[in-house]
């Protein structure tokens, strides 16, 4: 059972727009994740939040933490073709391994 | 180095048939995770080990469903007379942390089984 909801499931885009993914939860999580999964690949770990409120960049892509640490979102500016493929956040609760994965997002953009 | 490698890549098996699917971690990792994946969805959770301990089996789905790791390297999962459900691809990932959150989890390619 997915604890991780994301919204949109599907985006498909024009390259140079702006675009944000949602990761929404009932729980509390100690630390998020995103990763960015290719077909045929397993997913890449993008970024790690583990603050509430905390916000991080990555070149064109703006992650941040829900205060209440329940959500999170995704935020790319001026999307690319090379950022088509499945994204994807995981949540942690404190004390444990286990990572719970969100339903994903897969996006595609076109040139 | 080396990243998580998994074989074979892709598995097509009848029904009812065994199938064993390998995962050879990065070198010296200790944590050791194997995730099924339906299609267009997020990886579930399925088994953890801790070098040659399998410390929590919570998410295998049935008893058809065995993983192993006894040299604390390489890892096996194996399913029993395989059901059409059982079609997914199956990600093994690699830590080299033990036990705490917030750490990388490098994952393999995937085999994808299918299950005629």
């Amino acid at each position: 059972t997915q604890l991780l909801e994301q919204s949109p499931q599907f985006l498909s885009i024009q390259e140079g727009e702006n675009l944000t993914v949602y990761c929404n939860s009932s729980s509390v999580f100690s630390s998020l994740q995103w990763y960015r999964q290719e077909p045929g690949e397993g997913p890449v770990l993008l970024v790690t939040v583990v603050t509430g409120g905390e916000v991080k960049k990555l070149k064109r892509l703006t992650f941040q933490f829900g205060d209440a640490r329940k959500d999170s979102s995704l935020h790319i500016t001026a999307a690319q073709p090379g950022d088509t493929g499945l994204y994807l956040c995981a949540g942690t609760t404190s004390g444990t391994y286990k990572y719970i994965f969100g339903t994903g997002t897969r996006l595609k953009v076109l040139a | 180095g080396a990243g998580v490698s998994q074989s074979p890549r892709y598995k097509v098996a009848k029904r009812g048939q065994d199938v064993a699917l390998r995962c050879d971690p990065i070198s010296g990792h200790v944590s050791l995770f194997w995730y099924q994946q339906a299609l267009g969805q997020g990886p579930e959770f399925l088994t953890y080990f801790q070098n040659e301990a399998q410390l929590d089996k919570s998410g295998l789905p049935s008893d058809r469903f065995f993983a192993e790791r006894p040299e604390g390297s390489v890892s096996t999962l194996k399913i029993q007379r395989t059901q059409q459900e059982d079609s997914a691809v199956y990600l093994c990932a690699s830590t080299s942390r033990t036990g705490v959150s917030s750490y990388e989890q490098y994952f393999g390619p995937g085999t994808r089984l299918t299950v005629t």
